[in-house]
């Protein structure tokens, strides 16, 4: 059980704008800033949105992210069939003896 | 350019003795830590423990302490996952990963991964 709640799917048409969120708690979200992570499949994960809301060099900007309170939201607009990929959020927990919490994952799914 | 290279894939038998590396390169390899973290097959990312290379600092989370040693050796700008006898259960990818020092930074550089079989 992830300390960080995502919906275990999301899916979208070509073009369409998906969101997927992040829920946690004031010892995490709460406190703290949310980054995204892109597995596409059989790869290592990569870096895709970072302190909330801030891309990394060479992300295209469809990417976005967000956060209130105790949770974090990912969007991609203009939806393309190469965003077809897992996505997890993470942070750090301030009341647990780690560095990084990760949510449970989401799988995007392109129709 | 940032890199990561991980030791290649293992199989291995339940109770055999196991270490893979990870190789940094293309930043100061003592400013930053790195991090060790499990996927098991169909699973989400789990995080084992963290590393600083300049001294050597380690720290576990709680479901894989005393289950994993992590340790670097930065002549060689390379940290290592040990495992003293390994089980079924520790079948998964292993993935290293960079983190800057301020608590807010995010992990932003990750090997390529080692896969873990461990089988009879």
């Amino acid at each position: 059980q992830s300390v960080l709640t995502q919906p275990p799917s999301a899916s979208g048409t070509p073009g369409q704008r998906v969101t997927i969120s992040c829920s946690g708690s004031s010892s995490n979200i709460g406190s703290n800033t949310v980054n995204w992570y892109q597995q596409l499949p059989g790869t290592a994960p990569k870096l895709l949105i970072y302190k909330n809301n801030q891309r990394p060099s060479g992300v295209p900007d469809r990417f976005s992210g967000s956060k209130s309170g105790t949770s974090a939201s990912l969007a991609i607009s203009g939806l393309q069939s190469e965003d077809e990929a897992d996505y997890y959020c993470a942070t750090w927990d301030d009341s647990l003896n780690v560095y990084v919490v990760f949510g449970g994952g989401t799988k995007l799914t392109v129709l | 350019e940032v890199q990561l290279v991980q030791s290649g894939a293992e199989v291995k038998k339940p109770g055999e003795s196991l270490k893979i590396s990870c190789e940094g390169s293309g930043y100061t390899f003592t400013n930053y830590w790195i991090g060790w973290v499990r996927q098991m097959p169909g699973k989400s990312l789990e995080w084992m423990g963290i590393i600083f290379p300049g001294d050597s600092d380690t720290r576990y989370s709680p479901p894989f302490q005393g289950q994993v040693t992590i340790s670097a050796d930065k002549s060689i700008r390379t940290t290592y996952l040990q495992w003293s006898s390994l089980k079924a259960s520790d079948s998964a990818m292993y993935y290293c990963a960079r983190k800057g020092v301020v608590s807010s930074d995010p992990i932003d550089s990750w090997g390529q991964g080692t896969l873990v079989t461990v089988s009879a």
